[in-house]
């Protein structure tokens, strides 16, 4: 059974701190990794990785995929109270299934 | 607007009664898939498709069904409601890129379902 294990589950930090989530997996025919940005509603979506060891970035966020060691982390730099949510790992494996880790809750206070 | 629209947005009922949440997505996405999402349980898979009448079961199928006539629709339906499918609903699509890779995922703004 595929298996995707996000921490840590909640964090709380201050503004200007700069956090590390975590994503790991177990997942037969790995095809990609996504993260996502969870706010009151629908998930948005933050990044693709599909190789090992290829940063993306965007603004204050980054992340990068190790698949030697089946984990990802999602770097954000300068943390603002707008970052506050619930991120998400998912991983794609065989037959475009795609599971879904359950979620970091972020809270920035200002 | 590339968008994934779900309806209803909120929806109360009673045990038993059948019921059909809908989804619609107008970018030609190939891939179409249903979510429930649980407090401490995170997102989970109910059902998937790879493309018009291609559908698969995810990880928690039991008591929902799909359908996919058309590329842009994919409906669920609960046939006999029962109180523990109270939960929150999201339908995603993307395309599907090469050697099986699932792109990013447009996901709808979610049906709030309770089953009383």
């Amino acid at each position: 059974e595929d298996k995707v294990v996000q921490s840590p589950l909640s964090l709380v930090v201050h503004e200007g701190d700069t956090v590390t989530l975590n994503c790991s997996y177990e997942v037969t025919n790995f095809r990609s990794l996504l993260w996502y940005k969870q706010e009151k509603k629908a998930p948005t979506f933050l990044f693709m990785l599909t190789s090992s060891g290829i940063e993306k970035k965007s603004g204050r966020l980054s992340s990068i995929l190790d698949k030697k060691e089946l984990f990802s982390i999602l770097n954000i730099t300068a943390t603002q109270t707008g970052d506050s949510a619930i991120y998400l790992c998912a991983v794609g494996g065989s037959n475009y299934k795609l599971t879904f880790g359950k979620g970091t809750l972020l809270t920035v206070n200002p | 607007e590339a968008q994934v629209t779900q309806n209803p947005r909120y929806l109360i009922t009673v045990t038993g009664k059948k019921l059909t949440v809908t989804c619609s997505q107008n970018m030609n996405h190939e891939y179409m898939s249903w979510y429930r999402q649980d407090p401490g349980l995170g997102l989970r898979q109910i059902y998937y498709s790879m493309n018009v009448e291609v559908t698969d079961k995810g990880d928690v199928p039991e008591g929902y069904k799909v359908s996919r006539k058309e590329k842009r629709n994919f409906p669920l339906i609960l046939e006999s409601p029962s109180p523990n499918q109270t939960s929150l609903y999201f339908c995603a699509s993307s395309f599907t890129g090469g050697a099986g890779i699932l792109t990013e995922a447009f996901f709808g703004q979610g049906t709030r379902l309770t089953v009383v």
